[in-house]
C-alpha cells in the first residue's frame, strides 16, 4: 500500500514569495491534515478536512496561509507571502475516518530567507 | 486551544531499563489517544493508539490510558538505543481535531 505522498521535499524561498505544497494521501482515506512543525517542537495542526470540507482552521493564518482539498483527494497548502517564521517542515497526514490512526508523508522541509 | 502536555525531557535511560513517558490532555471530550515516534529529520511514525481506559501492550510497548485524570503514558520495557528518538502523544479532541503534544526526547545509554 503507498503512504502518502508530499512534494517538494525541499524549497527555499524569500521571504514575501508565494510557496505551494502538495499532499496525496493513502487511497480511501477520507480525513487529511496538515501539520506545521518547527524544529524542536511538536506538530502544529494547521487545517484537518474530512473528504472536502473543513472540519477545523483555527489554527490557520488565514491572511497568509490557504488550503484546499479538491474533489477529496489531493490537497494544497499554500503560502503568500511568505515570513521567516514560516521557516519549518510542513507534514502531511490521511486517516480512513476521524478517530483512527493518522500517516505521515515524509514531510517538506521550507527554509524562508 | 485545546493542550496536549508532555514533559519535553530529555529523558535517559540505561539500556535494558523500563523508560515512561507521560501525557496529559485537557480536552474531556477526547476520545482516542495515540503515540507516534519521530527519529530526527523524519516524520513521525505510529507506535500505537489506545481508546479506552486501561492498558494496551504491543511487544515491548504498553500504553496506560486514564480518561477520569485525563492522562495517557507510554512505557518502553527493555529499552534498546534504536528506541532513542522523540515520542509525540497525540490525542484526537472532542470536536474530532487531531493535536500533538510538544514530544519527550529519549535517550538510551548503551
Amino acid at each position: 500500500e503507498a503512504g502518502v505522498a508530499q512534494s517538494p521535499r525541499y524549497k527555499i524561498i524569500e521571504k514575501r514569495q508565494s510557496v505551494a505544497f502538495w499532499c496525496n494521501p493513502i487511497s480511501g482515506h477520507a480525513t487529511l491534515y496538515w501539520y506545521q512543525q518547527i524544529l524542536g517542537q511538536g506538530p502544529k495542526l494547521l487545517i484537518q478536512f474530512q473528504n472536502n470540507g473543513v472540519v477545523d482552521d483555527s489554527q490557520l493564518p488565514k491572511d497568509r496561509f490557504s488550503a484546499e482539498r479538491l474533489k477529496g483527494v489531493d490537497s494544497t497548502l499554500k503560502i503568500q507571502p511568505a515570513k521567516l517564521e514560516d521557516s519549518a517542515v510542513y507534514l502531511c497526514a490521511s486517516s480512513f475516518m476521524v478517530g483512527t490512526e493518522a500517516f505521515f508523508g515524509q514531510g517538506t522541509r521550507l527554509t524562508v530567507v | 486551544q485545546k493542550e496536549v502536555e508532555q514533559n519535553s525531557g530529555p529523558l535517559s535511560v540505561p539500556e535494558g531499563a523500563i523508560a515512561s513517558l507521560n501525557c496529559t490532555y485537557s480536552d474531556r471530550g477526547s476520545q482516542s489517544f495515540f503515540w507516534y515516534r519521530q527519529y530526527s529529520g523524519k516524520s513521525p511514525e505510529l507506535i500505537m493508539s489506545i481508546y479506552s481506559n486501561g492498558d494496551k501492550e504491543d511487544g515491548r510497548f504498553t500504553a496506560q490510558l486514564n480518561k477520569a485524570s485525563q492522562y495517557v503514558s507510554l512505557l518502553i520495557r527493555d529499552s534498546q538505543p534504536s528506541d532513542s528518538a522523540t515520542y509525540l502523544c497525540a490525542v484526537l479532541g472532542g470536536g474530532n481535531q487531531f493535536y500533538f503534544g510538544t514530544g519527550t526526547s529519549l535517550t538510551v545509554i548503551p
